[in-house]
């Protein structure tokens, strides 16, 4: 099993639709994850952060299954500036090593 | 309110020649991080400072790669004899401390190697 694994898409959802990513990761003893958003050609910039079952910031709901290894991304109403592609990060060993996933493209159309 | 630059933007080089990155994180953040991103990939983890020491280099592609932080602030990243495959953004992030939570990206390095 691959340490981080999302599904690559690309996601194309009509604005307003309500969409949710996948995230599996391998190493059960992580704690800590997180959901950084990438713009093209641009840098990564945190989204949420997901420490225990779950996390929510207006539109956007991160939650934790640990039993079976994986965190998931829902963001509901979506936007047209929601466009972007969304890495999933796992640090491992108190953050000695980040893994990043390919990441999961997200085309938010009019 | 200075976030985290890189030097330079962009590098064209030819194969064989040495080249190094410059990551100035910001100020105060103990914890540097160097990633590489190929076109179309995601990021590909290569070595985390904590202070300036790294614990574990093995995430450096090959020997050609090092690293060095001095001062506890500015970080090189070192190519030594560029091969074509090294060719992608390098991004630097800082992080206030040990075990914290959000990494802050700078711009990238575009390496161009042919």
């Amino acid at each position: 099993r691959k340490e981080v694994e999302q599904d690559p898409g690309p996601f194309n959802v009509p604005e307003g639709a309500t969409v949710a990513f996948n995230c599996t990761y391998s190493n059960s003893a992580s704690q800590s994850f997180f959901w950084y958003r990438q713009d093209c050609r641009k840098e990564p910039k945190l989204l949420m952060s997901v420490y225990s079952s779950g996390n929510e910031d207006g539109r956007f709901t991160a939650q934790l299954n640990r039993a079976s290894q994986y965190i998931s991304l829902l963001i509901r109403d979506s936007k047209l500036s929601d466009s972007a592609t969304y890495l999933c990060v796992v640090p491992w060993r108190g953050y000695q090593k980040v893994t990043f996933g390919t990441g999961t493209k997200l085309q938010v159309i009019p | 309110g200075a976030g985290v630059s890189q030097s330079p933007s962009n590098k064209v080089t030819e194969k064989g020649k040495d080249v190094e990155l410059r990551c100035d994180p910001i100020s105060g953040h103990t914890a540097l991080y160097w990633y590489r991103q190929s076109l179309g990939q995601g990021l590909e983890f290569l070595i985390y400072f904590q202070g300036n020491s790294a614990p574990d280099k093995s995430g450096l592609p090959s020997d050609r790669f090092s690293a060095e932080r001095t001062g506890g602030s500015v970080s090189t990243l070192t190519i030594q004899r560029t091969q074509q495959e090294d060719s992608a953004v390098y991004l630097c992030a800082s992080s206030l401390a040990h075990g914290t939570n959000e990494q802050f990206f700078g711009p990238g390095t575009r390496l161009t190697v042919l």
